[in-house]
């Protein structure tokens, strides 16, 4: 079965510091791998993506993420952070043509410090 | 609508009663998931559809669950007789394709407490 691990419950940066969100999967294919963004009332966005091809891929808002298949990682960074990027980040692996059955991570709550 | 919209937004339940939430999607997706959020956890998946035909219900945690979507558009998950432990959000998506690799959108949720 398929797993997502992400160690850091919470994490707290300075305002243009930059973040590494991490990210550990357990799937015995090629991943569908995503990042979420959660703001306080909001649903979750669609930060990126990643099905195959280049293994750094670039998403919204100037995040990227790296798949890593030796080390079973996608971590999620952003060279510096901006107040407004204060949310719930959220990992998901998903299987085959059945991706949109996904498997979430617990989250990794980002507290921006002024 | 401009993205997909859940009612009500919040729900408060007294042990036994049953509930309906409600999903309107993106006018025009095919793919349609519910999925069931506790507190300091991850989206869990309980069912999902394309159009009207619900194709994998094997989240839902019990037969108290039941969802449907009969017109392939507005979906509705019922629970019946609701316990404590449905005490949680509760997350619809939409997305345009039938395979599941196009964007998953989300609504806000429809957050659910039994008392």
């Amino acid at each position: 079965a398929q797993s997502v691990t992400q160690p850091d419950i919470h994490i707290t940066v300075s305002e243009g510091a930059s973040l590494e969100l991490r990210c550990n999967y357990s799937y015995g294919a090629t991943p569908y791998l995503f990042w979420y963004v959660q703001s306080p009332g909001q649903g979750l966005q669609l930060l990126l993506k990643y099905f195959s091809g280049d293994t750094l891929v670039q998403g919204i808002k100037g995040f990227e993420a790296e798949f890593k298949r030796s080390q079973s990682s996608f971590n999620l960074r952003k060279p510096s952070v901006h107040w407004s990027d204060a949310a719930e980040y959220f990992c998901a692996v998903g299987a085959g043509t059945n991706a949109g059955k996904s498997t979430f991570g617990d989250g990794t709550t980002l507290t921006v410090k002024p | 609508g401009a993205g997909v919209s859940q009612s009500p937004r919040y729900k408060v339940a007294k042990r036994g009663q049953d509930v309906a939430l409600r999903c309107d999607p993106i006018s025009g997706h095919v793919s349609l998931f519910w999925y069931q959020q506790a507190l300091g956890q991850g989206p869990e998946f309980l069912t999902y559809f394309q159009n009207e035909a619900q194709l994998d219900k094997s989240g839902l945690p019990s037969d108290r669950f039941f969802a449907e979507r009969p017109e392939g558009s507005v979906s509705t998950l019922k629970i019946q007789r609701t316990q404590q432990e449905d005490s949680a959000v509760y997350l619809c998506a939409s997305s345009l394709g039938g395979t599941g690799l196009n964007e998953q959108f989300f609504g806000p949720g429809t957050r659910l407490t039994v008392l």
